[in-house]
């Protein structure tokens, strides 16, 4: 049973750049969040997706912007980069449709540097 | 807004010893759910145990246990026989209940050292 998986683990963009970082949630699941985690912080949460809606938003700009596919796989994407928005992006899966434990399964993440 | 607390950034301890992470968090909600999640360097974040709001009785999940203080909003975890293993970031996080909306607010974490 294959576990959350994330793509890339490690890229490098500039200033102004545009990225796109994807996520495949674990089998069976149906909701995917997706987390910034900066160097030595907690993770802080973006958003949330369910039903190929955007569920739930944290408090990040418009930059960041996601998508879900029918599949439950998810893409975060960032526009305009900043150096700011280097960080750990880490995707997290969990099933909504029953009953919850509130356990988030998470993706090893992907290393974004803005240079 | 919900916010977590862990005032340790750092501990060490030494294998086979115990020790105690501590956790405070601040809600209005009588319901929700507690957890520590370790994140090792190999940085992948995984369940260590979970508490819900409603249970009196602590959780417990071998060697890790934990003390949770409704009223006075603290929630430490405490692991026993400590393993070089267990060396990693350990972040407290909250959520509520209402919904299956799942969505977390962690702590700022405390690195773990065990020493052999």
């Amino acid at each position: 049973d294959a576990g959350v998986t994330q793509s890339p683990t490690h890229l490098i963009k500039t200033r102004g750049q545009q990225v796109t970082l994807r996520c495949s949630p674990k089998s069976g699941h149906d909701t995917v969040s997706w987390y910034q985690q900066a160097l030595g912080q907690g993770p802080q949460f973006i958003f949330q997706y369910y039903e190929e809606e955007e569920r739930q938003r944290g408090n990040f700009p418009d930059r960041f912007s996601g998508h879900q596919f029918p599949n439950y796989s998810s893409e975060l994407n960032v526009n305009a980069l900043l150096l700011g928005d280097s960080a750990l992006y880490l995707c997290a899966s969990s099933y909504t449709a029953g009953v919850g434990t509130g356990e988030l399964f998470f993706g090893e993440g992907s290393r974004l540097t803005v240079l | 807004a919900q916010t977590v607390t862990q005032s340790q950034p750092e501990m060490s301890v030494q294998e086979a010893e115990t020790v105690t992470l501590s956790c405070t968090y601040d809600t209005s909600e009588n319901n929700y759910y507690l957890f520590w999640y370790k994140q090792p360097p190999s940085r992948q974040m995984i369940l260590v145990i979970r508490q819900e709001a409603y249970k009196q009785q602590n959780a417990t999940e071998n060697r890790f246990s934990v003390n949770f203080q409704k009223a006075a909003k603290s929630f430490s975890l405490k692991i026993s026989d400590s393993q070089l293993g267990d060396t990693a970031m350990y972040f407290c996080a909250f959520t509520n209940s209402g919904g299956s909306n799942y969505k977390l607010t962690f702590g700022k974490g405390t690195l773990l050292t065990v020493n052999p």
